[in-house]
């Protein structure tokens, strides 16, 4: 069975420091593992995404994961947090059925001027 | 308008009533999700359709009823609900098969008196 775990269920930064969000998963298969994000009062929106090519996937705003399978994990990283990026985020992996995508409990993200 | 639109935004509904969740899609896409956000929880995905044709269903109470007349729209009937029901009830689309990249809604706040 997939499923996905995210260590901390909420995250503080300084405006300006490097963001990490952890993300491990399970899956029987090889998995496609996804980022989304959540802005207040609105839907989730897709930042990334990683299905088996590149192990280094770049997404919007700057933001960034690595598939490190000897560890199931899929970290989401930014440089530099802006005030801006505030927000729940969601780690995410399709289960064996192709229409099911299964997500984590969310990181609640907190920048701090 | 273009994107995902979810009506009404906010439904409050005694255990007895009826009522309808309205989902509609600008984008051309073919397959269209139900998923149920509650708090501390993880999302849960309820129900997938592809071509109109319902692809999954997560074990869903039947109080819980979907219906998807044509690619484009999607319906959650609700009747004699529980408050534990009470949730943000997120509508979303992708194109293909697959779920590579969901588009999703802004939801509907969901409050079972």
């Amino acid at each position: 069975a997939q499923s996905v775990t995210q260590l901390g269920s909420h995250v503080s930064v300084s405006e300006g420091a490097l963001v990490l969000l952890r993300c491990n998963y399970s899956s029987s298969v090889p998995p496609y593992l996804f980022w989304y994000v959540q802005y207040p009062n609105q839907g989730l929106q897709l930042l990334l995404k990683y299905t088996s090519a590149a192990t280094l996937v770049k997404g919007i705003n700057g933001f960034e994961a690595e598939f490190k399978k000897s560890e199931t994990s899929f970290h989401l990283t930014k440089p530099s947090a802006h005030m801006s990026d505030a927000a729940e985020y969601f780690c995410a992996v399709r289960g064996t059925s192709y229409d099911k995508v299964i997500f984590g409990p969310g990181t609640s993200l907190s920048v701090i001027p | 308008e273009t994107g995902v639109t979810q009506t009404p935004r906010h439904l409050v509904m005694g255990m007895t009533n009826k009522k309808s969740l309205k989902c509609e899609q600008h984008l051309g896409h073919n397959a269209m999700y139900w998923y149920k956000q509650s708090a501390k929880k993880p999302l849960e995905l309820m129900f997938v359709y592809n071509f109109k044709e319902q692809t999954e269903n997560n074990s869903v109470p039947s109080r819980f009823s979907p219906e998807c007349p044509n690619s484009s729209h999607l319906f959650l009937h609700l009747h004699t609900l529980q408050p534990e029901d009470s949730a943000l009830y997120l509508c979303a689309s992708s194109q293909g098969r697959g779920a590579e990249k969901l588009f999703f809604g802004s939801g509907t706040q969901l409050s079972v008196l």
